[in-house]
């Protein structure tokens, strides 16, 4: 079956600080795509990434970094600088491709607090 | 351009009663999926449609719930003699194809008394 773990169920920083949110997955599909999503208070989800089973590069996208490791299941999310815009929980999710179904399947998320 | 929407934002409901939920992808959109978020935990899957048809109606919790796409835009999600257990908020999303990222609409919070 698979699954998606965010063990980090609330983090604190103080603005400036970098985090790191932590993602794993377990599926035996070959193929697949992850994705990471933010859920801003006002409780829409917002897309932010999406990566291709293989392709493990890591993916900067301004204060944004992805860190994709097929070895060890893990698709880790960094804010450098974090600011208190960025305060929201943030979900992980996995979506296979064994052609049967397209639906996300959602880590439990992190909330993520930036204090002033 | 508008994103997904969804209509009513907030539906308060008495258990029993019979519930309709609607959304509105983003226009050109061949895939629509609804989702359900409890509090505290992330959104689990209930059904998507490919054009009218639902391809995989797998996380429907049972047969009261229920959701169509007839002209293959607008859906409607459908629920029969609520329970307090229903109560959370349905999120709807589309994407261009199957192959492309999902995008989600603002919610509709159920609360059933």
């Amino acid at each position: 079956a698979q699954k998606v773990t965010q063990a980090q169920t609330e983090i604190s920083v103080v603005e400036k600080e970098d985090v790191t949110l932590d993602c794993v997955y377990e599926t035996r599909d070959t193929t697949y795509y992850l994705f990471w999503y933010k859920q801003p208070p006002s409780g829409e989800l917002v897309f932010l990434i999406r990566r291709n089973s293989f392709d493990e590069q890591n993916e900067i996208s301004g204060r944004y970094s992805w860190n994709f490791q097929k070895s060890t299941s893990s698709f880790n999310f960094t804010i450098t600088a974090s600011q208190v815009v960025d305060s929201a929980v943030y979900f992980c999710a996995f979506q296979g491709d064994g052609g049967a179904t397209n639906k996300l399947i959602f880590g439990t998320g992190t909330l993520l607090a930036v204090q002033p | 351009g508008a994103g997904v929407s969804q209509t009513p934002s907030n539906k308060v409901t008495e258990k029993g009663k019979y519930v309709e939920l609607r959304c509105d992808p983003i226009s050109g959109h061949t895939a629509l999926y609804w989702y359900r978020q409890s509090l505290g935990q992330g959104p689990e899957f209930l059904i998507y449609f490919q054009g009218t048809g639902a391809a995989d109606d797998s996380g429907l919790p049972n047969d009261r719930f229920f959701a169509v796409r007839p002209e293959g835009s607008v859906s409607t999600l459908k629920i029969q003699r609520t329970e307090r257990g229903d109560s959370a908020v349905y999120l709807c999303a589309s994407s261009l194809t199957l192959d492309d990222e999902q995008f989600f609409g603002p919610g509709t919070r159920l609360t059933v008394l």
